[in-house]
């Protein structure tokens, strides 16, 4: 049973375009969460993080909109860039929990020129 | 430079053979962990350890046993048990402490492929 959730396995946009992509999940515990992207055959590097106290975090062209009654958050990104073409994980994390970092599936991003 | 070194990049494995991945962190991080990621699917975690001497099993953890002995190292053996070892493995490491606001850190990653 997944507790992080993104549905959308791939997404293309325009480049220059607003990139969106979402993240749902089950476990009302979790506090913490963060977005990852990752490259083919490297380690994912760490974008954005929000804690739940917060509704939106920003850094650059990279947003996230956290909606705790939902169990739902999204990273905006804008404008899209060629280079922003990757893997984008969503993870979270259970404040009380260890330090067990729990990821989604990820969502394919192709920014198209 | 600080981060998270893994090795070897790419390893070729016989059936019945057991390898060991190495991972080493600068960071003085205590927290390290070992995910790994199929074709076209998300992290799924095998062990994390807090603390040196001690670790927990994640969520696949039949197949692997892990060690930590030193605060900045966390080796990964894949023994003869674990039934689909061919997969991408990653470390990563992060700081320990009770409020939100600490991130993990991940390496490069160690291809294996069993022949």
């Amino acid at each position: 049973d997944q507790q992080v959730k993104q549905n959308s396995p791939s997404l293309s946009v325009q480049e220059g375009r607003i990139s969106i992509l979402n993240c749902d999940y089950t476990n009302s515990m979790f506090d913490y969460f963060l977005w990852y992207k990752k490259y083919p055959a490297e380690g994912p590097t760490f974008l954005i993080s929000i804690s739940s106290i917060k509704d939106k975090n920003e850094d650059g062209r990279f947003t996230v909109f956290l909606n705790k009654s939902a169990k739902h958050l999204s990273l905006h990104i804008v404008p899209s860039q060629p280079g922003d073409s990757a893997v984008y994980f969503c993870a979270a994390r259970e404040d009380n929990y260890g330090q067990n970092f729990v990821f989604g599936p990820g969502t394919r991003l192709s920014v198209l020129p | 430079d600080g981060g998270i070194t893994q090795s070897p990049k790419y390893l070729f494995r016989k059936e019945g053979q057991n390898v060991t991945l190495s991972c080493e962190q600068n960071l003085n991080h205590d927290a390290m962990y070992w995910y790994r990621q199929d074709p076209g699917q998300g992290l799924r975690l095998i062990y994390y350890s807090q603390i040196v001497n001690d670790f927990q099993k994640g969520d696949i953890a039949e197949g692997y046993s892990v060690s930590r002995e030193k605060k900045e190292s966390f080796p990964l053996t894949v023994t003869s048990a674990q039934k689909n070892p061919t997969a991408f493995y990653l470390c990563a490491s992060s700081i320990v402490h009770t409020k939100p606001g600490n991130t993990i850190y991940f390496g490069e990653g160690s291809w294996l492929t069993v022949v």
